[in-house]
């Protein structure tokens, strides 16, 4: 059984550049959040997809964007990259609403230049 | 808003020692709490789990009992393994009903456990 995997694992953009991450659920999951952890911090909620919707969403600006396939399968969007948008990118899948256990894939390492 | 507050790492141990990285927690209503592992160059792990007061997760040696009266959720360990080095975090969901939870996190401790 898959667990959740994310595409690329390392990833170097320029200031002012787009970047696109990619998420494919855990097997029988649903939904999909994406957090965002920078060096030697927790992660940080970004936002979280069900139903092809963006259902809720953490203090981050409109350049962190999103998306979810009819295959459950996401995308992580952020425009006009900062300095400051460097560090991991990781995706979490659950199944359903209310509270289930969330799977984490090992993310994707991004490094803004 | 919901917060957690982790003790400060590193933690450097031997093996075989006692292990305690103190959690506390503030939030609005009634959370369920976890601790989560990181192993270097890979994601994060669900540990344990205990969703609602005096419950006790326990998972691979350790545990942690969802202290309601001091909003806490300490995690213990009564001897730990030089494999138990890793960065360990402490969460809490609390999410609005008709979603799935999103997660909040404490800053992580790294722990060290030397041969």
């Amino acid at each position: 059984d898959a667990g959740v995997t994310q595409s690329p694992t390392h990833l170097i953009k320029t200031r002012g550049q787009q970047v696109t991450l990619r998420c494919s659920p855990k097997s029988g999951h649903d939904t999909v959040s994406w957090y965002q952890q920078a060096l030697g911090q927790g992660p940080q909620f970004i936002f979280q997809y069900y139903e092809e919707e963006e259902r809720q969403r953490g203090n981050f600006p409109d350049r962190f964007s999103g998306h979810q396939f009819p295959n459950y399968s996401s995308e992580l969007n952020v425009n006009a990259l900062l300095l400051g948008d460097s560090a991991l990118y990781l995706c979490a899948s659950t199944q359903g609403v209310g509270y289930t256990e969330a799977f984490f894939g090992q993310g994707t390492r991004l490094t803004v230049v | 808003g919901n917060s957690v507050t982790q003790m400060e790492g590193p933690v450097t141990l031997s093996e075989e020692a006692f292990l305690t990285i103190n959690c506390t927690y503030t939030a609005t209503g009634y959370p369920s709490l976890f601790w989560y592992v990181q192993y270097p160059g890979e994601g994060l792990q669900l540990l344990l789990k205990a969703t609602k007061a005096d419950d006790k997760g326990s998972n691979k040696g350790f545990e942690a009992t969802y202290r309601k009266e001091t909003t806490s959720f300490h995690l213990e360990k009564g001897s730990v393994q030089v494999s138990d080095s890793a960065v360990y975090f402490c969460a809490l969901s609390e999410g609005v009903s008709g979603s799935a939870r999103q997660l909040t996190f404490g800053s992580g401790t790294q722990l060290t456990v030397l041969p």
